[in-house]
């Protein structure tokens, strides 16, 4: 499959839970992106990842926990989340972070549901 | 920090109509911005950018430093246009270009 993708489109789970969302991207790109995006707020960026180095937290809970073991691949783990974590979380990605006028191409994203 | 803003939640109008959806934000540097596009159950995807300066689907932003605006047009409206539209400048730091996004606007086009 081309562009990123991600895995799974849909996820139910308590707050007890752990579980992972995964994305991965077919387009040779260096900088990799997590966002939020819940119904009464913004998109709201979460982590960035330049050549596997994070470079960005924007003051996310430690019940998000990202991981970039390579440049095509970018994880989101997930425990004892809270119901107002439920959204859908959306992956991005770039050829890297250093130029501004990079395009940033998006996954179809992962409805989150917490109970 | 950088701030983005779409006044309108909801924009109604005809086909044929002309559209102009709001953006403001705030820099302090040379900004690039971007407009990104969300149709009905897909991706969201970029529209267009400032410093390509290209019309696409025919739509058009003009980038206004006095204003610090930069508001998407298009003349005349297609039903095909009815989508969430973003705004969205890069992220002033030095990581580069992480987006931060404005509310978006929901565009709806009637017949």
């Amino acid at each position: 499959e081309t562009g990123v993708t991600q895995t799974p489109r849909h996820l139910v789970m308590g707050m007890t839970n752990k579980k992972s969302l995964k994305c991965e991207q077919h387009l040779g790109h260096n900088a990799m992106y997590w966002y939020k995006q819940s119904a009464k707020k913004p998109l709201e960026l979460m982590f960035v990842y330049n050549f596997k180095e994070q470079t960005e937290n924007n003051s996310v809970p430690s019940r998000f926990s990202p991981e970039c073991p390579n440049s095509s691949h970018l994880f989101l783990h997930l425990h004892t989340l809270q119901p107002e974590d439920s959204a859908l979380y959306l992956c991005a990605s770039s050829q890297e972070t250093g130029f501004v006028w990079n395009e940033q191409f998006f996954g179809p994203g992962t409805r989150l549901t917490v109970l | 920090a950088q701030r983005v803003t779409q006044p309108e939640k909801l924009l109604s109008v005809f086909k044929g109509a002309p559209v102009e959806l709001k953006c403001n934000y705030s820099y302090s540097g040379s900004p690039e911005l971007f407009w990104y596009v969300q149709y009905s159950r897909q991706r969201l995807q970029l529209l267009l950018r400032h410093i390509s300066r290209e019309s696409i689907k025919g739509f058009t932003a003009d980038l206004n430093k006095g204003e610090t605006s930069f508001h998407l047009k298009k003349p005349f409206a297609q039903e095909e246009d009815s989508a969430m539209y973003y705004c969205a400048p890069p992220q002033a730091n030095q990581a580069g270009t992480a987006l931060i996004f404005g509310k978006g606007t929901t565009l709806s086009v009637s017949s």
